[in-house]
Formats: structure tokens, sequence, C-alpha cells
């Protein structure tokens, strides 16, 4: 496995407080990944990065920001949370090539109340 | 606008049974197909990738086919284990540089005993 550790893996907040999640790998990957997953809609990108200080937006990226100052991780954050925003988040990393598998964290599951 | 579609949305079957899901896409210049498995709780995991010239793929009981003339792939599962039970997800990739992949909405498969 890549070695893809997400912290929290759990975290109950109130609406209108930042978020900071965070993405660890160890595999030296150069792709780096958020999704969020709600039932009904699968898996849908919010933010990417293709590598240090490299990132770009996916089709949720709405009161999401990231940053990515080192290889090795990946920092999600809610700059006001929403309820709207309760969700199960995903990180994700890939190696070179486009056959390159996707590797995933297990998930940090965020309540926003 | 490249698109995954995944059928049927949800599947019961019995333990021991076969079964089929089925994964429709419209992205262009295809590259590959991979199946992922997300067990509840997890990350997704690669079961199997297909490339443009292969039909048919095994992986133990999955076995993973593509016609790429009619943009069709399926996976089909023998003799199904209670382990089976987990959500099964299409991702398609295209070519041309792109690391950003297309995701199906996933299949939710429970097998009872």
């Amino acid at each position: 496995d890549a070695g893809i550790t997400q912290s929290p893996r759990h975290k109950v907040t109130e609406t209108g407080t930042p978020v900071t999640l965070r993405c660890h790998q160890t595999e030296n990957h150069r792709y780096m990944y958020w999704y969020r997953q709600d039932p009904g809609h699968g898996l849908r990108l919010i933010h990417y990065s293709y590598g240090v200080k490299d990132t770009d937006k996916g089709e949720v990226s709405d009161g999401y920001s990231v940053s990515r100052s080192k290889t090795e991780d990946f920092l999600l954050t809610l700059e006001s949370a929403t309820s709207s925003q309760t969700s199960v988040y995903f990180c994700a990393t890939r190696g070179q090539g486009s056959d390159s598998p996707l590797h995933f964290g297990n998930g940090t599951r965020l309540t926003v109340t | 606008k490249n698109q995954v579609e995944q059928s049927p949305q949800s599947l019961i079957i019995l333990e021991g049974k076969n079964c089929t899901l089925q994964c429709n896409y419209t992205v262009s210049p295809f590259s590959n197909l991979r199946w992922y498995k997300q067990d509840t709780g997890r990350g997704p995991v690669s079961l199997t990738i297909m490339t443009f010239s292969e039909n048919t793929k095994s992986n133990g009981r999955y076995t993973a086919t593509l016609d790429a003339d009619t943009k069709q792939s399926s996976l089909h599962i023998t003799a199904s284990q209670l382990s089976d039970s987990a959500s099964y997800i299409c991702v398609v990739s295209a070519t041309g540089g792109s690391y950003i992949p297309t995701f199906g909405r996933g299949t939710s498969l429970i097998v009872h005993p």
C-alpha cells in the first residue's frame, strides 16, 4: 500500500469554525487528491496537486482551500465550515503514468453541527 | 464532458451466487478503466485495470471485461462470499497527460448468507 495516513479520522465541529484535514504519504507520489464522498454522489474531486506548491481546483472546490509545502503532506482547509460540508473526506495519491492506480487513505468523517 | 455511469445502483444476492456489474463511459481519449472495491469505512482499493487492447482480465473470483467499441465494461463476481459485500467503483482515465480520472457513482453489493 502507498502508506497514506489521514488525520483526524473523525471530527465534529461547529458551523463557522475553520477546519484542517491532513493527508500524509510515504511513497513519494507526485499526485495527491482530496475527494468527498456523499450518498448518491459517489466520490467528487475537491482539489488536487501535481507537485509541491502546484495545486488546482476540482469540481466541488467552493469553500475549500489546499496547501502542499512538502511532497508528503497535502492539507485541506475549510475556512468556515458549513453543514453542507458534513461528509467523508478521502485523500488519494498516484504515481507517474495514467495507468498507475489511485491509493486511498481510510477517510476522515467530518460532521458540522 | 467525460462521464461514467454504473448500474445497478445497488444489488442484493445470496452467498454462492454470481453477479455482474456494469459500467458505461464516455471518457475520451480513453487510456484505461479500473474497478475499485470499497469496503465500509475504508478507502477504495484497485481490483483490476483494463487497457484498450484487453477484453478480459481475471483476479481470483473477479473477472472484468472491456468492449472499447461500445465503451462498456463489466465486473463479474463468481461464487460470491460475504466478504464481497462492498461498493464497486468504475474509474476511467484519459490519455494526453490528464491526471484527473472520472469516477462512476458505484454499485453497492450486499451478499446475504
